[in-house]
Formats: structure tokens, C-alpha cells, sequence
């Protein structure tokens, strides 16, 4: 059974430009979330999704930061017009109910 | 918000030791708790959990330690190796509520051979 994958595993993009992340849940999970991580700090919640419903985006900031879990393929985090600011390791974690999550490798998501 | 803190962001002990990580949380409703690795330029790796009706659980080589009254958690690694270098989180959630786990910091192990 693989695990959690992401791509890109490293993604570069300039000031205004748009980057899509990827999260392919563990076969069998349902229930998908995106964390982020700036160095030398902790993972910090952004959204939870289940197919095709978002359950709770508390921590996704308002503004250029959007996430689906659609019916077929993968979860998809996007941000739009990229800041310096975004830089940063983002993980997926996805479980089979609403217990321990299991994480993927991260992207990690440098703006020039 | 809730937070989520460890005491020592940085742990060096020999090869063979036992390795102490302490965690503190300040939301009393916390009721599940899990510890992560995370080695360099890798995702979190799930090592033990706990729920809050236990206050102790055994794994291979470690122990997660649950003292509610204090709200301090604690992982021992018995002998320690040097692909135990890594950091370490400690995460809470209070399952009947939400989905967001609250990561600390993380404290970074580091074993000297």
C-alpha cells in the first residue's frame, strides 16, 4: 500500500505567479489535510477536505489560497499571485477516518 | 488558539542512552496525542499515539507517558541510535470537535555515536 504521495517535491515560481500542489491520499482515506511549515517551527493546520467537501479551512488564509478534494484524482492546494512570504514546506496527511494522519514527503515551495 | 509547546528545543545523548522529549499542551479538552519524527527534508513519520483515557503506552523501543493533571506528555526512546536523529513533535487533537492537530515546535534529537 503506498503512501501519501506529493508532487512537486520542489516547485519554484516568482512573485505573482500561480502553484499548484498535489496529494494523492493512502489507498482507502478519505479524509485529506494540508499543513504548512516554515523552518525551524511546527506544522500549522490549513484545511481539511473529504471528497469533494471542505469540512474545515480555519487555517487557510482569506485571500490567494484555495484547496479541492474532487471526486477523481488528487487533492489539489493552490495559491494564487505568490508572495515571498509562501515559502515554505507544505504536507498533505490523509487517514481513513478521523484519526491519526498519515503525512506525505511535502512540497517545498520557494518564490523568487 | 491552543498551544502546543516542548521544553527542550535541542537534546544531545550517546548512542545507547534513553532519550527523555517532553511535551506541554494547555488545552485541557485534548483527548488524543500522537508523537512524529520528521527527519531532514522529510514529512512527519507517525511513531505512537495515545489516547487520554491511558497514561501510559509501550511501542517498540519507545513510550508515550500521559499526565492529564499537569497536561504534560513525554516520549522515551530506549536505546538510542543514530537513525533516531531527527525532530520531534508532539500533537494533540480533541477528536469529538475537530480535525486540526496542533504541532510544538519540535525538539531536534541528535545522537552521538
Amino acid at each position: 500500500n503506498a503512501g501519501v504521495m506529493q508532487n512537486p517535491r520542489h516547485l519554484v515560481r516568482r512573485r505573482g505567479q500561480e502553484a499548484r500542489l498535489r496529494c494523492s491520499p493512502m489507498k482507502g482515506h478519505s479524509h485529506v489535510y494540508w499543513y504548512r511549515q516554515l523552518p525551524e517551527e511546527g506544522l500549522k493546520f490549513m484545511v481539511y477536505l473529504q471528497k469533494e467537501n471542505i469540512i474545515d479551512e480555519s487555517g487557510m488564509p482569506k485571500e490567494r489560497f484555495s484547496a479541492e478534494f474532487p471526486k477523481e484524482g488528487p487533492s489539489i492546494l493552490r495559491i494564487q499571485q505568490v508572495v515571498r512570504g509562501d515559502s515554505a514546506a507544505y504536507f498533505c496527511a490523509s487517514s481513513p477516518v478521523k484519526d491519526t494522519q498519515y503525512f506525505g514527503p511535502g512540497t517545498r515551495l520557494t518564490v523568487l | 488558539g491552543e498551544s502546543v509547546g516542548l521544553h527542550l528545543p535541542t537534546l544531545s545523548v550517546q548512542e545507547g542512552d534513553n532519550s527523555i522529549i517532553n511535551c506541554a499542551y494547555s488545552n485541557s479538552a485534548s483527548d488524543y496525542f500522537i508523537w512524529y519524527k520528521q527527519e531532514s527534508g522529510k514529512g512527519p513519520q507517525f511513531i505512537i499515539d495515545i489516547r487520554s483515557n491511558m497514561d501510559k503506552r509501550q511501542g517498540q523501543r519507545v513510550t508515550v507517558l500521559l499526565n492529564k493533571t499537569v497536561k504534560h506528555l513525554s516520549l522515551q526512546i530506549a536505546a538510542t541510535q543514530p537513525g533516531d536523529s531527527a525532530v520531534y513533535f508532539c500533537a494533540e487533537n480533541t477528536l469529538n470537535t475537530g480535525n486540526q492537530f496542533y504541532f510544538g515546535t519540535g525538539t531536534s534529537l541528535t545522537v552521538i555515536p
